[in-house]
């Protein structure tokens, strides 16, 4: 199993600042993905991030957006840039580990509202 | 390309009752399907997984189902309490993992 923290919790922002998320995993894992869930939806990838290489976005999201870091093999930082209302949402962070069969383990979530 | 459809959308019963909890996806060719748990405004903690190869996985009161010629998997509670309050997702694992949109429930004291 995974246990992971992420900070913050909850933010609320101004428009047009920048927020950065963190994401610690108790263990060592090859990919984290980093998820937004907007209100009353589920859950959308952003991105997938590899340590010592450039993370991988989905279609409808960019890194200049979305900057990614992934410094080692059991952190990652997720920066929400120049936001906007629209960018009010739940974002997750997430690893996928296991024996033989690999599970989801999700952080608790960041709920950022941005006004 | 895989869709994900959760039904029903929201549901309220009350304490005591077995609730079954479904899970549609169009694609047959998948890894694995895990089902989580998420209170408001917080994260996802993982309930069950099943793999591909597997017809049910038992935790607790809770116990899932897979059926993959049909494209289905359902999450049956029994005894439901109000604790067990929250949304439930299923994820469908193949070449990318595929969330439903979730079954919001609410169980009544």
């Amino acid at each position: 199993s995974a246990v992971i923290s992420q900070k913050p919790s909850r933010d609320i922002c101004q428009r047009g600042t920048s927020l950065t998320i963190q994401c610690q995993v108790d263990s060592q894992v090859t990919m984290m993905f980093w998820y937004r869930q907007q209100p009353g939806q589920s859950l959308t990838l952003i991105a997938t991030a590899n340590q010592g290489s450039e993370a991988t976005y989905e279609s409808g999201f960019v890194i200049d957006k979305f900057p990614i870091s992934r410094p080692n093999l059991t952190f990652s930082t997720l920066t929400v840039s120049n936001m906007s209302p629209e960018d009010s949402s739940i974002y997750l962070c997430s690893v996928a580990t296991g024996t033989g069969v690999e599970k989801l383990f999700f952080g608790s979530g960041t709920q950022l509202s941005v006004l | 390309k895989q869709e994900v459809t959760q039904i029903p959308a929201a549901l309220s019963v009350p304490e005591g009752e077995n609730l079954v909890l479904n899970c549609s996806f169009t694609d047959s060719a998948i890894y694995n399907l895990q089902w989580f748990r998420q209170d408001p405004g917080k994260g996802l903690t993982s309930l069950l997984l099943i793999q591909s190869s597997q017809r049910e996985q038992t935790s607790g009161r809770l116990n899932a189902s897979l059926d993959k010629s049909s494209g289905r998997s359902t999450l049956y509670i029994a005894a439901s309490q109000p604790g067990d309050s929250a949304t439930y997702l299923c994820a469908v694992v193949s070449f990318k993992t595929i969330f439903g949109a979730g079954t919001r429930l609410f169980v009544k004291a």
